[in-house]
């Protein structure tokens, strides 16, 4: 079965901080990454995805994330942040065959003070 | 791409009703996912719909849950004789999905269910 672990459960940074979240996952085969952001009062929205290729994936709003194969980790970057970044992030995988149901994490909560 | 459309956004009930919430997803998307989300975890797995047939049940999805997908459009998703525990918010995705397409899911806004 698949896991995600996200190691911060509430962060707080003041704007023009740097950020940087954990995500390690657990799974026997390919997968599928993906972080998700929940601003308050709103759906969830796609931030960034990895599907293969570039381990390197740049998402929207100059967020970045890193797949390292070998620690089963996919970090969430953003070298500075700002107060609307304020929101939940919820990393996530799949099995990387189809389009299959998604794990996520518990969430990260990020306040950003002004 | 009008999003994923979810009603109720909110639902009050008493303990033992029945309730039913339905989802309309994005329009050329063959796939469609149901989520359920409590307080202070991520969304977890109910069940997933291709066309009109359903794929995969979770085991999170007791007998008094039953989702349908009639002709493939919409879905709506009944809980029966309600508990205290189904309290939950509940979350609608699509994607456009098969063998070798990899695609996001599109999430709707959920409905929240409050059981009195």
């Amino acid at each position: 079965a698949q896991s995600v672990s996200q190691h911060n459960h509430h962060v707080i940074l003041s704007e023009a901080a740097s950020l940087e979240l954990g995500c390690n996952y657990s799974y026997g085969g390919t997968v599928n990454l993906f972080w998700y952001v929940q601003y308050p009062g709103q759906h969830l929205q796609l931030l960034l995805k990895y599907f293969s290729g570039d381990p390197l994936v740049k998402g929207i709003k100059g967020f970045e994330a890193e797949f390292i194969k070998s620690k089963f980790s996919f970090n969430l970057r953003k070298p500075s942040v700002q107060w609307s970044d304020t929101a939940e992030y919820f990393c996530a995988v799949n099995a990387n065959f189809g389009n299959e149901k998604l794990t996520f994490g518990t969430g990260t909560r990020l306040t950003i003070i002004p | 791409d009008t999003g994923v459309s979810q009603n109720p956004r909110h639902k009050i009930t008493k303990r033992g009703q029945n309730v039913t919430f339905r989802c309309d997803p994005i329009s050329e998307h063959n796939r469609l996912y149901w989520y359920r989300q409590t307080l202070g975890q991520g969304p977890e797995f109910l069940t997933y719909f291709q066309n009109e047939a359903q794929l995969e049940k979770s085991r999170l999805l007791s007998d008094r849950f039953s989702a349908e997908r009639p002709k493939g459009s919409f879905s709506t998703l009944e809980i029966q004789r309600t508990e205290q525990g189904d309290s939950a918010m509940y979350l609608c995705a699509s994607s456009l999905g098969g063998q070798a397409v990899n695609q996001p899911q599109h999430f709707g806004d959920g409905t929240r269910l409050s059981i009195l």
